[in-house]
């Protein structure tokens, strides 16, 4: 079974910084590209950055660029998004999904809150 | 990046057919199809539904199809059910490995 895991939501102040994580099992994390998506509440989906298999190939959205940094560690099977210079319409759910065929996202984490606010 | 554009809301009755359009440019959905929808009841993660324009994953009914034609994409429930009611989103790759959602439709069933 595909588990994704995420962790390290919690409440910043605008201008700071926060990590989140993903913990994965049930596939071949290796093999495997991975995606953050977030969700305002009661809003829309939203790509914010994705990196591929080997790493090599990552993409971000352009309200994230330069802020936001996602890497993967293939030993421990994790994918995590770090955070810098927070605004307050970053906050969101942030749900890490797995790469499928036709960048399809077929598997999501539960997801954990950001919340930039003063 | 503009999200791909989707009607807010749409409507039908059980046992109906409803179809949720879903529009972006000759750079996303026009050029590649890698078109994905997605269903997400409140308070749950989305529900991958159709990858690759019209490819359902095990285990979706038959009665959720997808096409596309230029750089519009559509998703067609047929035999609506009560459970169908929820948020349906688009996405497109659209190049330089970026992916790209649409603003979701919210599904009534009357």
């Amino acid at each position: 079974e595909v588990r994704l895991v995420e962790s390290g939501g919690g409440l910043v102040q605008p201008g700071g910084s926060l990590g989140l994580s993903c913990a994965t099992s049930g596939f071949n994390f290796g093999d495997t590209g991975m995606t953050w998506v977030r969700q305002a509440p009661g809003k829309g989906l939203q790509w914010v950055s994705g990196i591929s298999y080997n790493g090599r190939a990552i993409g971000y959205a352009d309200s994230v660029k330069g802020r936001f940094t996602i890497s993967r560690d293939d030993s421990k099977n994790i994918v995590y998004l770090y955070m810098h210079d927070l605004r307050v319409d970053d906050t969101a759910f942030y749900f890490c999904a797995r790469d499928g065929p036709a960048w399809s996202r077929p598997d999501w984490g539960q997801g954990t809150l950001v919340t930039v606010s003063s | 990046q503009s999200a791909l554009t989707q009607p807010p809301s749409a409507s039908g009755s059980p046992g109906q057919s409803v179809t949720i359009s879903c529009t972006g440019t000759r750079s996303d959905v026009g050029r590649y199809n890698d078109l994905s929808w997605y269903q997400q009841h409140p308070s749950e993660v989305p529900k991958l539904i159709i990858y690759g324009v019209n490819r359902r994953p095990s285990g979706v009914p038959d009665r959720f199809s997808g096409s596309k034609s230029g750089n519009a994409a559509s998703l067609t429930i047929s035999g609506l059910q009560v459970e169908d009611e929820a948020d349906y989103y688009c996405s497109s790759y659209a190049g330089n490995d970026k992916l790209i959602f649409g603003g979701g439709t919210r599904l009534t069933v009357l």
